[in-house]
């Protein structure tokens, strides 16, 4: 049981470039989220996911966007990055949402 | 609209001192609360959490919060801390929008460091 997994670990981006944040659970849940940490802040909420096939914005989902095709992925796409896309990036799953979120190890994404 | 406050940024306790992490939250229904760590370069792990049962809540690592829904607070505590409890540590909230809502919504709290001096 491998929990959340997220991949790449590592990746630097040049401006206008584009590139998929890879997200698998293999605990069943229904529920699934992006988040991005900026330095010194708390996690803002990027998109979410009820189910396969059902996805929402979260508070900061400019500049982004997902799809739930299965149960277990949740690939969060950015288009044409930018400096303001720096961050490092959770990927989280929970069922339901008033149980615990499992994390995954995050992926810092530094874009010059 | 759900929110949450964490009252101080930063902490800083002697090794063996008692550790107190506030924070407020605000919700309009019948929230979950819950205490996330993060350690230097990890990712967050589940100290405890609250969702309407014992209002006391015991969570790993000697740390336990009390939910008080007359102040809307739910403060982390541990009687005596330890060099390893140095980490950032999140208050959480999830809960309804609005009666409706099919869902719940989930907000951090910006989170409180803490240091602890040998």
């Amino acid at each position: 049981n491998a929990g959340v997994t997220q991949t790449p670990k590592f990746r630097i981006l040049k401006i206008g470039q584009s590139m998929t944040l890879q997200c698998t659970q293999d605990m069943n849940h229904n529920y699934m989220y992006w988040y991005r940490q900026d330095p010194g802040m708390g996690l803002k909420l990027i998109y979410y996911s009820v189910g396969a096939g059902i996805t929402d914005k979260g508070e900061v989902p400019n500049g982004y966007n997902v799809s739930r095709s299965t149960t277990e992925d949740f690939p969060l796409r950015l288009e044409l990055a930018a400096p303001s896309q720096t961050s490092v990036y959770f990927c989280a799953s929970s069922y339901p949402t008033t149980d615990t979120q499992y994390f995954g190890p995050g992926t810092r994404l530094t874009v010059l | 609209a759900q929110s949450v406050t964490q009252l101080d940024s930063h902490v800083s306790v002697s090794e063996g001192t008692p550790v107190l992490l506030r924070c407020n939250y605000s919700s309009s229904y019948s929230p979950s609360l819950f205490w996330y760590v993060q350690h230097p370069n990890k990712g967050l792990q589940l100290l405890l959490k609250y969702t309407s049962a014992a209002t006391l809540v015991k969570g790993i690592n000697g740390f336990e919060a009390e939910f008080k829904k007359s102040e809307t607070s739910f403060h982390l505590t541990k009687p005596s801390a330890h060099m390893s409890d140095a980490a950032e540590y999140f208050c959480v909230v999830s809960d309804r929008e609005s009666p409706g809502a099919s869902y719940d919504k989930v907000i951090f709290g910006p989170g409180t460091s803490l240091s602890v001096i040998p």
